[in-house]
């Protein structure tokens, strides 16, 4: 298995630009999280999918931010309209069933200028 | 809902010496608890894993044990080597529930 797939895995924007980051979760996996990784606030759970569903936005940390997941091997979080402080790494992570551990992209680095 | 507490922030210690990372948790239901390594701009990764139902697991020279009385775990490196400099997260999660929380991470660099 190729692992969690994430891209691209650096992206530079310029602020008020939509961004769009994709990832391709391990086959099988039934649970796809979102995370966010800043030097600041270390790893923020964005949103987590269970079975395509969305079941915990509330890290989402505003209406600029969404998240879809249409299939079972597919998802994608946007950022419309981006702005400096959405700087981070993203990273994408999958498990089979929530109390099993978790298996990580390589993340994507997102840069606005 | 789970809080999960990990110290030292930060945690320097010479070559072929031994280094400990603690946690605690508050949910006295949550029964896994995993341990991740990451690497300067790498990604995460599982390193090891315990469950309530064990009070302790080693993989070569790493160890978690595991007190569910006092609600603490730890991580028990031996013989450390420079390739265990990293940011090391502990984490938990309740049975029945869907996320694992987080620590906020022990940045462990190995003198050499």
């Amino acid at each position: 298995d190729a692992g969690v797939i994430q891209s691209p895995r650096h992206e530079v924007t310029e602020m008020g630009q939509e961004v769009t980051l994709r990832c391709k979760p391990i086959s099988g996996h039934d649970y796809l999280f979102w995370y966010r990784q800043t030097m600041m606030r270390g790893l923020e759970l964005l949103i987590y999918f269970n079975n395509n569903v969305p079941i915990d936005d509330s890290g989402m940390p505003e209406d600029r931010f969404s998240a879809k997941m249409p299939n079972a091997s597919f998802s994608t979080l946007k950022i419309q309209p981006s702005e400096p402080r959405d700087s981070a790494v993203y990273f994408c992570a999958s498990s089979y069933r929530a109390s099993n551990g978790y298996t990580f992209g390589s993340g994507t680095r997102l840069t606005v200028v | 809902g789970e809080n999960v507490e990990q110290h030292p922030s930060t945690l320097s210690v010479q070559e072929g010496d031994s280094a400990v990372i603690k946690c605690t948790y508050s949910d006295s239901a949550s029964n896994y608890f995993p341990w991740y390594k990451q690497e300067l701009g790498k990604r995460p990764q599982l390193i090891i894993d315990i469950r309530s139902n064990v009070g302790e697991k080693k993989d070569q020279r790493i160890a978690v044990t595991l007190n569910k009385t006092a609600k603490h775990f730890s991580l028990h490196i031996t013989e450390t080597q420079p390739e265990d400099s990293a940011v090391y997260f502990c984490a938990a999660i309740i049975q029945g529930a869907q996320k694992l929380v987080f620590g906020q991470g022990t940045r462990l660099t190995i003198n050499p």
